[in-house]
């Protein structure tokens, strides 16, 4: 079936460095991806998305891109704030999946100042 | 600003209790979900519908129930609970289409005792 892994964490890092979450896919068919971020203490929010393969995805700084030949979906910030702290979750959608949304385990970032 | 309410954030309930989690959109998205969130294991998808009366089973259904009377509503039933059934459930909405962002409410965090 159709799934997401993205690396265990936490990850703790401090204020400016540079942050990369690995998030790969299965998938029977050609997903929407995105990356969602949870805040302490509230649901998910989107930070970004791609539809197609090579598409960029960017937000607040963070980017993703698709990246269909190794089925990966990275996400990159060049310098976090502590603000950034959260957990981040990778996710696809297939139209032929009904549309449901399948998420990986979730990364924790941790930065300190 | 668009919507996702959940009946409540924090629920304590007995063993063997019928329960029932309230969700509200505001948004007329045909798709809605619900999810539970576990350390380490991420959202997991319990059920979901893509309209009225219409629903579908997704990876854990078992123990769950849901209804759709109303577009605008999805309720989560716990026919019985049980201890491993404590957990974070989060509710979501989406319109149709691959790409569509899911909105997702803040969460009720379930303790069964």
């Amino acid at each position: 079936g159709d799934s997401v892994t993205q690396m265990e964490g936490p990850v703790t890092l401090s204020e400016e460095a540079f942050l990369t979450i690995n998030c790969t896919y299965t998938a029977t068919g050609y997903p929407s991806l995105f990356w969602y971020v949870q805040y302490p203490g509230e649901g998910l929010q989107l930070l970004l998305k791609a539809t197609k393969a090579d598409d960029k995805g960017s937000n607040k700084g963070f980017e993703a891109t698709y990246r269909k030949e190794t089925t990966s979906f990275h996400l990159e910030k060049g310098s976090v704030q502590v603000s950034d702290s959260a957990v981040y979750f990778c996710a696809l959608c297939l139209k032929a999946a009904g549309n449901k949304l399948t998420f990986g385990g979730g990364t924790r970032v941790l930065v300190k100042p | 600003d668009v919507k996702v309410t959940q009946s409540s954030r924090y629920l304590v309930k007995r063993t063997g209790e019928k329960v029932f989690l309230e969700c509200v959109q505001d948004m007329d998205h045909e798709n809605m979900f619900w999810y539970r969130q576990d350390p380490g294991l991420g959202l997991r998808l319990i059920y979901f519908s893509y309209d009225v009366k219409m629903k579908e089973k997704g990876d854990i259904p078992e123990g769950y129930s849901v209804s759709r009377e109303k577009k605008e509503r999805f309720s989560l039933i716990l026919e019985s609970a049980s201890t491993n059934q404590t957990s974070m459930y989060l509710c979501a909405s989406r319109a149709q289409g691959g790409y569509a962002e899911a909105f997702f409410g803040q969460g009720t965090r379930l303790t069964v005792v």
